[in-house]
């Protein structure tokens, strides 16, 4: 089946540094890939919908200048989180749209554990 | 707006006990309806989905059934096993555009030998 890899799976960084995180879809084409957030013991918070191309759509309350996604190819989407604090250390997992539309399966990569200290 | 709304956790359950998470959403139209499942230390995986009502999607022993009448979606097993403890999570799509999924919170499973 389609496979969405994510790099890195765990990342640790000091304050103020700035993160990248890597989703690619290994096997097929993902015009539309999407961002989450997750808080320990909490469910997925949709961060931003990331469109091959075009600027990614941010969720109310997301800051896009803190959480900056980028599109480039129709393998590859990447996050970085500006200037981290503490605050963002999240578990971040990224999805992709995989043939079939919008009925068809999204497939998620294995998710990137950030901790910042 | 889209939203999903699952009974809380956590649910502890003996080996070979009865499973049912419930799951109900509220949705514009049609939406397609879907069950993932969250390992300890792993990523989503999907474990069953539904495209239209009526549908029953099927795996591992999981069912669960599209129901328009009661917009519900309940995951359910007949004999759970240890393997099985994890968080689960019920979602939705819209059936139009590359829109994301919609996540339930999310209800973690114990099942104890």
């Amino acid at each position: 089946g389609a496979v969405v890899s994510q790099h890195p799976s765990w990342v640790i960084c000091k304050s103020g540094t700035s993160v990248k995180i890597e989703c690619r879809s290994l096997d097929f084409q993902a015009t539309t890939m999407f961002w989450y957030r997750q808080f320990p013991k909490q469910s997925l918070m949709l961060m931003a919908t990331s469109n091959e191309g075009s600027k990614a759509t941010y969720e109310q309350g997301v800051e896009k200048d803190k959480f900056l996604i980028n599109h480039a190819s129709l393998t590859l989407s990447t996050l970085t989180v500006t200037s981290a604090h503490p605050e963002d250390s999240s578990f971040y997992i990224c999805s992709a749209l995989g043939w079939g539309g919008p009925t068809g399966e999204l497939f998620f990569g294995e998710g990137s554990r950030l901790t910042v200290l | 707006g889209n939203s999903v709304t699952q009974m809380e956790g956590p649910v502890t359950l003996s080996e070979e006990a009865f499973l049912t998470i419930n799951c109900t959403y509220t949705a514009t139209g049609y939406p397609s309806l879907f069950w993932y499942v969250q390992y300890p230390g792993e990523g989503l995986q999907l474990l069953l989905k539904a495209t239209k009502a009526d549908d029953k999607g099927s795996n591992k022993g999981f069912e669960a059934t599209y129901r328009k009448e009661t917009t519900s979606f309940h995951l359910e097993k007949g004999s759970v096993q240890v393997s099985d403890s994890a968080v689960y999570f019920c979602a939705l799509i819209r059936n139009s555009g590359n829109t994301p999924l919609v996540f339930g919170k999310g209800t973690r499973l114990s099942v104890i030998a």
